[in-house]
Order: C-alpha cells, then structure tokens, then sequence
C-alpha cells in the first residue's frame, strides 16, 4: 500500500541555521504531496504543497519540491526561527487526482534556539 | 464558516461510555474526512464523506466507532463502548478541491 518515510527527530536547531527534513512516499499513482505544520497547542495547518513532479511549494521562506524520481518531498528552509519550533508532518494524498484521503508520517518535531 | 469546528474540545469519558464528537466543516466543503491521533504519532485516516455519501470507512478500528453527516455538512463520529485504547486527538477536515485538506482543532478524548 501506499505509505510515507518522514526523518525521525526530534531536530535542534539554533536560529538562522539551515533546516532539511526528510520524507520519502510509496505510491501506486501519482499522490499530490503536502506539508502541514503543527505549532504547540495548535491544530494542523497546511504549510506546503505540490501537486505533480518537479513542482515546488514554498511559504513562509519553506520549500519542498517534487521529486517523482525519487519519490521525495524533502523539506527545506535556509535560515530558520524560534517561531518556527514546531512539529512538521509530510503527508502525500489524493492519490490519482482524485479526493483521497492523506497519509501522514509520524511527524518531526522542530526546536529552534535563540 | 470561516474554518472547521469542532466540539467539544476535550471529553473524559469512563470506560464503556458512548460518546459523540462533532464536526462543522467549512461552508461549501463537500469532501469531509475524519482522523485518529495518538499521542506522538501522526493523523491515522479513519473515514471520508463526499457530501452525505460515505465513501470509504476502511480506517475504522472497529465496529464500536460509527460516524455519520446526514445532511452532506455536519458531520458526527460516534465510539460505543469507549476503551482506554480510543484516548487519542480525533480530527476532522473538509476540501473543496482535490487533496487540499483543511483540519479542525481537534477533540481530545481521554477515557478512563
């Protein structure tokens, strides 16, 4: 079955330092790929997305980009802030262009120090 | 309305209880998706409505949980008999267009 690959953390970080989070998928089709966001005491929020290979998605100075090849959606951002500190969940979804449902990775948490 | 809702944001039910956990979706959303949360875990999928229609409820865990949207808007996830096992975040999301899910803050059951 379908299924997703997230890096493992918990990740520390110190402010402006550069961010990778890792996410790989299985998929049988042709998924698009998100990012949700997780802030303490907080619902999910949709950060990111990309809907077919070689898109990119960015927001709020994060980006992901498609990778079809390597059925990778990576996460990256160059200079990261305390705000940022969160728990990041790479989810891909809507399998073969239709409304299915997401599956998400176990999620990384994200600390930033000042 | 302006984002999903759900309620109540917290439930302690006692082993056995039913219990009952809403969701208001956002206006005009026909697709509406229900998820299981454990503590430290990602969102597990649990059913999907497309308007009043259920169309996949494969992630059920059981026969205990039920849910239902009667009228393709609100929608109402039901766990008969709770066990400890079903303390968990359950979140509810609706779409409009395809895979763009936007999710509720959640309802936190904890059963003792």
């Amino acid at each position: 079955g379908n299924s997703v690959t997230q890096m493992e953390g918990p990740v520390t970080l110190s402010e402006e330092a550069f961010l990778t989070i890792n996410c790989t998928y299985t998929a049988t089709g042709y998924p698009s790929l998100f990012w949700y966001v997780q802030y303490p005491g907080e619902g999910l929020q949709l950060l990111l997305k990309a809907t077919k290979a070689d898109d990119k998605g960015s927001n709020k100075g994060f980006e992901a980009t498609y990778r079809k090849e390597t059925t990778s959606f990576h996460l990256e951002k160059g200079s990261v802030q305390v705000s940022d500190s969160a728990v990041y969940f790479c989810a891909p979804g809507g399998y073969g262009g239709s409304q299915g449902n997401l599956i998400f990775g176990k999620g990384t948490k994200l600390s930033v120090k000042p | 309305g302006a984002g999903v809702s759900q309620s109540p944001r917290y439930k302690v039910a006692k082993r056995g209880q039913d219990v009952a956990l809403r969701c208001d979706p956002i206006s005009g959303h026909v697709s509406l998706f229900w998820y299981q949360q454990a503590l430290g875990q990602g969102p597990e999928f649990l059913t999907y409505f497309q308007n009043e229609a259920q169309l996949d409820k494969s992630g059920l865990p059981s026969d205990r949980f039920f849910a239902e949207r009667p009228e393709g808007s609100v929608s109402t996830l039901k766990i008969q008999r709770t066990q400890q096992e079903d303390s968990a975040v359950y979140l509810c999301a609706s779409s409009r267009d395809q895979g763009t899910q936007y999710f509720g803050p959640g309802t936190r059951l904890l059963v003792l």
